[in-house]
């Protein structure tokens, strides 16, 4: 079964505790992504990669590092989480942007 | 950079009625438009890609539309049932690099 999975599914973290939240996704997929979808502003995109060791800056991408050491991952690293990234993550997945994409199940993050 | 504005936070409409939402988008456009839909807390779900060549699209009760020329796409479902409550998103491709999405539109379709 086509999948993304996240995990994970729930957390709380206190300020300045580094965290990461995984992602992975089965279908072979070049292009990944993750956004932050707060209330009022909708998904907004904070990463994205196009392949292996290539990724690059989002709209949002201020305290948050990724990487994508290989094609099936693609975590999200909060190296020192604010309370303003309080929020649900989503991972996607797609073969292309004029493909559909595949969403993980979302984390949602409460940062204290 | 490329916007989405999809004119409606929320809609309401009658179980069987036809529900129309619409998204509109400020400048090129593209060449392949998305709708997706999103359940509360859950991620989003591909519904529909329609082509810049498509006029329309169906699927089942389903039918999207695409007028470059009003940079706009319409989404229509037709005999509307409750469990169609959701929050309907469009996207599309920004310059090749991100796939941005509107604000959605919520539907309540009561019984």
């Amino acid at each position: 079964e086509a999948q993304v999975t996240q995990n994970p599914r729930y957390l709380i973290t206190v300020t300045g505790k580094k965290l990461t939240v995984t992602c992975s996704q089965n279908m072979n997929h070049e292009y990944m992504s993750w956004y932050r979808q707060d209330p009022g502003l909708g998904l907004r995109q904070i990463y994205y990669s196009m392949n292996v060791e290539v990724t690059d800056k989002g709209d949002v991408p201020e305290g948050y590092k990724v990487s994508r050491k290989e094609k099936r991952n693609f975590p999200l690293i909060l190296e020192s989480p604010s309370p303003n990234q309080t929020s649900l993550y989503f991972c996607a997945s797609n073969r292309n942007l004029n493909t559909e994409a595949f969403f993980g199940q979302g984390t949602r993050l409460t940062v204290v | 950079s490329q916007k989405i504005e999809q004119n409606s936070e929320a809609l309401n409409i009658q179980e069987g009625k036809t529900a129309t939402l619409t998204c509109n988008y400020t400048n090129y456009s593209p060449a392949y438009l998305q709708w997706y839909r999103q359940d509360p807390g859950r991620g989003p779900v591909f519904l529909l890609l329609i082509r810049e060549n498509e006029k329309e699209k169906r699927k089942e009760r389903l039918k999207v539309t695409f007028d470059t020329t009003l940079k706009q796409s319409l989404f229509h479902i037709t005999a509307s049932q409750p469990a169609d409550s959701a929050t309907y998103l469009c996207a599309l491709n920004q310059a090749g690099t991100a796939l941005i999405f509107g604000k959605g539109t919520t539907l309540s379709v009561s019984s």
